[in-house]
């Protein structure tokens, strides 16, 4: 099965400045036709996870434009140019070219 | 508007059979691509994917538990039914149903998109 990692597990942040979150797989997540079938989720406190981006750089309805993701074969990046107070939460990153689907570990962002 | 609401026990007892149902509404699972998948979260940790059904009927289950799960499909009730035997206390967690569309050609040929979750219910295994 394949396996992803984030990192880091925890980051703290300041409101304002920029954040980014890594996410690394066991394999290429390379389609055949070019596209990379990762996508990133945020779980709010209390929340069910919501989708934020997928196929690695699409942002998901109603998502903020602060949020951009990138990154190709078996590294992905998570970027937030200005954090706000309500981006606090735990994101993850899931791959779904490979079966089973496999998530990573997730990563806690709050506010510093 | 897309929903999904899972329901079943709030407390098993360890050896027994759970039984998770999702009922929802918005979209229907005998639609071409459209499937239903189903993940869980123990208290305080991440997230593990369990398993699938599709519209046409195909099943896709976790490697490590597919000895152990079951998921079936009534699109006249649009419900899915999740079973997992022989519970353990450290199957204790909220399980969560999603929403998950299949682009079976085109420019994202073979892409599971999974948007919309359930709130989720939560399971405790316990004697």
């Amino acid at each position: 099965d394949v396996v992803l990692t984030q990192s880091p597990l925890s980051l703290p942040v300041i409101p304002g400045e920029p954040a980014s979150i890594s996410c690394r797989s066991s394999r290429s997540l390379q389609h055949s036709n070019g596209n990379h079938y990762l996508d990133w989720y945020l779980q709010k406190p209390g929340q069910s996870p919501q989708l934020l981006i997928y196929l690695t750089s699409t942002r998901a309805s109603g998502v903020p434009d602060r949020f951009s993701g990138s990154g190709s074969g078996t590294d992905f990046t998570l970027k937030i140019s200005r954090v706000e107070a309500e981006d606090v939460g735990i994101y993850y990153c899931m791959q779904v070219l490979h079966t089973p689907p496999a998530f990573g570990q997730g990563t806690k962002v709050e506010i510093k | 508007q897309v929903t999904l609401r899972e329901s079943g026990p709030a407390l098993v007892k360890p050896t027994q059979t759970l039984t998770l149902t999702c009922t929802f509404s918005g979209f229907a699972l005998n639609t071409s691509g459209m499937c239903l998948t189903w993940i869980r979260q123990p208290p305080g940790k991440g997230l593990e994917w369990l398993a699938r059904i599709d519209w046409d009927d195909d099943k896709y289950y976790s490697t490590s538990l597919k000895t152990r799960l079951t998921i079936s499909k009534d699109t006249s009730k649009n419900q899915v039914v999740l079973t997992m035997t022989n519970m353990d206390p450290v199957d204790t967690a909220t399980y969560y149903c999603a929403r998950t569309y299949y682009y079976v050609s085109g420019t994202y040929s073979n892409y599971y998109h999974t948007d919309v979750w359930g709130k989720g219910t939560t399971v405790t295994v316990s004697s």
